[in-house]
């Protein structure tokens, strides 16, 4: 039973560009939320998805990131126009939608702006 | 509004040794209370977690945690520390509200395990 996957592992974009993350959940999790770990910090929590829905979106700054589950295909996290303040580990994690349930982490993707 | 607090930024133990990282929590309800170990350049490992019942869970690795309902606590400890331990462990907390909600993690704590 594979893990939860993210790609690509590393991403380089010089200002301005758009980056994509991709995320698919383990195998039977309908439940996907991301997180992003500034160098040193914790995790800080982005956003919650369902399969087609939007659950929790408070953690996503208001301007230039999105994120979609579409009914097919792996979950993705936009950035626009990218700053360097972007520069970070953005990490995707699974559940299958239990409040006792754990959540598991995919392996992350770093994103650095030059 | 849930929080979670890690009071110590790096906790330092010779091999062999106990130790303990510790974990204080806010919530409104009832917590919902996890453990992560993350590696460099890695994602976060699942330890263990509280949910209902005996307040000493055991989780993986040797791990074990104390939640501590008058203290607010859930502090990580180990019975005899291994220098493979070092890493950057995060305490998290969901309140509970019957649905899969978001997880607030604290700072983490570096856990250096020295022959």
């Amino acid at each position: 039973n594979a893990g939860v996957m993210q790609n690509p592992r590393h991403l380089v974009r010089r200002r301005g560009q758009e980056a994509r993350l991709r995320c698919s959940p383990m195998k039977g999790h309908s439940h996907v939320y991301w997180y992003r770990q500034l160098p040193e910090e914790g995790l800080k929590f982005m956003v919650y998805l369902q399969k087609e829905n939007i659950i929790d979106e408070s953690g996503m700054p208001k301007e230039r990131f999105s994120a979609e589950f579409p009914k097919e295909g792996p979950s993705i996290l936009r950035i626009q126009q990218v700053v360097r303040g972007d520069s970070a580990a953005y990490f995707c994690a699974s559940s299958n939608g239990l409040a006792a349930y754990e959540q598991y982490f995919g392996p992350g993707t770093r994103l650095t702006v030059t | 509004a849930q929080s979670v607090a890690q009071p110590e930024d790096q906790v330092n133990v010779a091999e062999g040794n106990p130790l303990t990282v510790k974990c204080t929590y806010s919530v409104s309800g009832n917590p919902y209370l996890f453990w992560y170990v993350q590696y460099p350049n890695r994602g976060l490992q699942f330890l263990l977690k509280y949910i209902t019942g005996d307040n000493l869970v055991k989780g993986s690795y040797g791990f074990e945690a104390e939640f501590n309902k008058s203290q607010t606590s859930f502090h990580l400890k180990k019975p005899s520390a291994l220098v493979s331990d070092s890493a950057l462990y995060f305490c998290a907390v969901r309140d509970y509200t019957g649905t899969a909600s978001k997880l607030t993690f604290g700072t983490g704590t570096r856990l250096q395990v020295t022959l």
